[in-house]
């Protein structure tokens, strides 16, 4: 059972839109910042936001981030293709003094 | 550039030990912690623990608190995961990443972890 909830799975099709939701308490996403990773099949976690909406260069602004109370979302817009991968949410829990990441939600490109 | 590389991919049998590496290069080795995250096969991203080379102060999560060791050495810009005593449970890929922490004037803190090791496969099998 991970600290963050992440739905275990979403899909859409090539265009469209797809929302992922992350939620958390108070000592975790509300009092700190959230980041995402994407993992494509076979590699390692590649940061996709920081600081709840930032993207490091080189992330497509298909990708946006937000976050509001306890709860985070990355939505992807124009889905490609290649979008097809895990997303993760993590971000510091200040009562374990340590990270927590979501259970990670499996992207299907229909 | 700035670059994480692990050791290969290791067979081991329950009850035997293991280290594993991450050898960081491209930038001040000293100045981020390095974290480490396990994933379990078909499973999701578990924190583990957290090191900060310069003076190898080292936080672990409570899942992971004697279990294993975290450590590091500065002079050559590498930091270990070890087990003394495996399980086939300990059967998982290993990530080592680099940690970020920036505080603003107000003392709000961003942390992530923008570089992460290729991954170290571990197999405890008898």
């Amino acid at each position: 059972q991970s600290v963050l909830t992440q739905p275990p799975s979403a899909s859409g099709t090539p265009g469209q839109t797809v929302i992922i939701s992350c939620s958390g308490s108070s000592s975790n996403i509300g009092g700190n910042s959230v980041s995402w990773y994407q993992q494509l099949p076979g590699t390692a976690p590649k940061l996709l936001f920081y600081g709840n909406h930032q993207r490091p260069s080189g992330v497509p602004d298909r990708f946006s981030g937000s976050k509001s109370g306890t709860s985070a979302s990355l939505a992807i817009s124009g889905l490609h293709s290649e979008d097809e991968a895990d997303y993760y949410c993590a971000s510091w829990d200040d009562s374990l003094n340590g990270w927590v990441f979501g259970g990670g939600t499996k992207l299907t490109v229909l | 550039e700035v670059q994480l590389v692990q050791s290969g991919a290791e067979v081991k049998k329950p009850g035997e030990s293991l280290k594993i590496s991450c050898k960081g290069s491209g930038y001040s080795f000293t100045s981020n912690w390095i974290g480490w995250v396990r994933q379990m096969p078909g499973k999701g991203l578990e924190w583990m623990g957290i090191i900060y080379p310069a003076d190898s102060d080292t936080r672990y999560s409570p899942s992971f608190q004697g279990q294993v060791t975290i450590s590091a050495d500065k002079s050559i810009s590498t930091a270990y995961l070890q087990w003394s005593s495996l399980r086939a449970s300990d059967t998982a890929m290993y990530y080592c990443a680099r940690h970020v922490r920036v505080d603003d004037s107000s003392g709000y803190s961003t942390r992530y972890f923008d570089y992460w090791g290729q991954g170290t496969l571990a197999t405890v099998s008898s």
